[in-house]
């Protein structure tokens, strides 16, 4: 079945530094891949949808200088993010899709603790 | 914005028994898709059903879709202390924007 990676899975970092996810399917071409954030015992949030070669989408409300996406190839995506602030500590999900169908493969995701 | 809405939040049974969890959604959809994600992982697809669809089996999982109501059911049966995680539905439109709604937290005690 289709795969897709994240790393690192978990990451700590301090305060005003950036951190950088990547996103990888591992055994398939995902023309598109999604970024969702999840805060402790809530649902997944879209935060924006990126398509190869071309800039990504934000949701409402996601500040797109803060949250930094690249898909810069046809297997990887990374989100990066700027000058991290303690609130910004959260669980972050990618999933893709390929260009043959329209299911969503998830990532195991990445735990983010800015201190 | 959030789609859906799960009912229970949470959901605490003993082994064996069935589990039914709810979801409604605001809008039109084009499916409704269930997910399971353990603690702290990422998630695991479980079941599509289309609109035009009303009822979908697999394995232990039953799911069924009233579009008059714009509501879902997932239904667990026999379960096991392994099925202890938490179920989200999720709603696709026309877009390939998948929206989550905010989960039932099951707890199969053994």
């Amino acid at each position: 079945g289709a795969v897709v990676s994240q790393h690192p899975s978990w990451v700590i970092c301090k305060s005003g530094t950036s951190v950088k996810i990547e996103c990888r399917s591992l055994d398939f071409q995902a023309t598109t891949m999604f970024w969702y954030r999840q805060f402790p015992k809530q649902s997944l949030m879209l935060m924006a949808t990126s398509n190869e070669g071309s800039k990504a989408t934000y949701e409402q409300g996601v500040e797109k200088d803060k949250f930094l996406i690249n898909h810069a190839s046809l297997t990887l995506s990374t989100l990066t993010v700027t000058s991290a602030h303690p609130e910004d500590s959260s669980f972050y999900i990618c999933s893709a899709r390929s260009r043959l169908s329209y299911e969503q493969y998830f990532g195991p995701g990445t735990r983010l603790t800015v201190t | 914005s959030q789609q859906g809405e799960e009912d229970p939040q949470a959901l605490s049974i003993q082994e064996g028994e069935n589990a039914t969890m709810n979801c409604s959604y605001k809008t039109s959809i084009n499916n409704l898709q269930w997910y399971r994600q353990n603690s702290g992982r990422g998630l695991v697809h479980l079941i599509l059903i289309r609109s035009n669809e009303r009822e979908k089996h697999s394995g232990r999982l039953r799911v069924t879709l009233d579009t008059s109501k714009k509501s879902s059911s997932l239904l667990i049966t026999a379960s096991r202390a392994a099925d202890t995680a938490s179920y989200f539905c999720a709603t696709q439109g026309g877009s390939e924007k998948l929206v989550f709604g905010k989960g039932t937290k099951l707890t199969v005690n053994p």
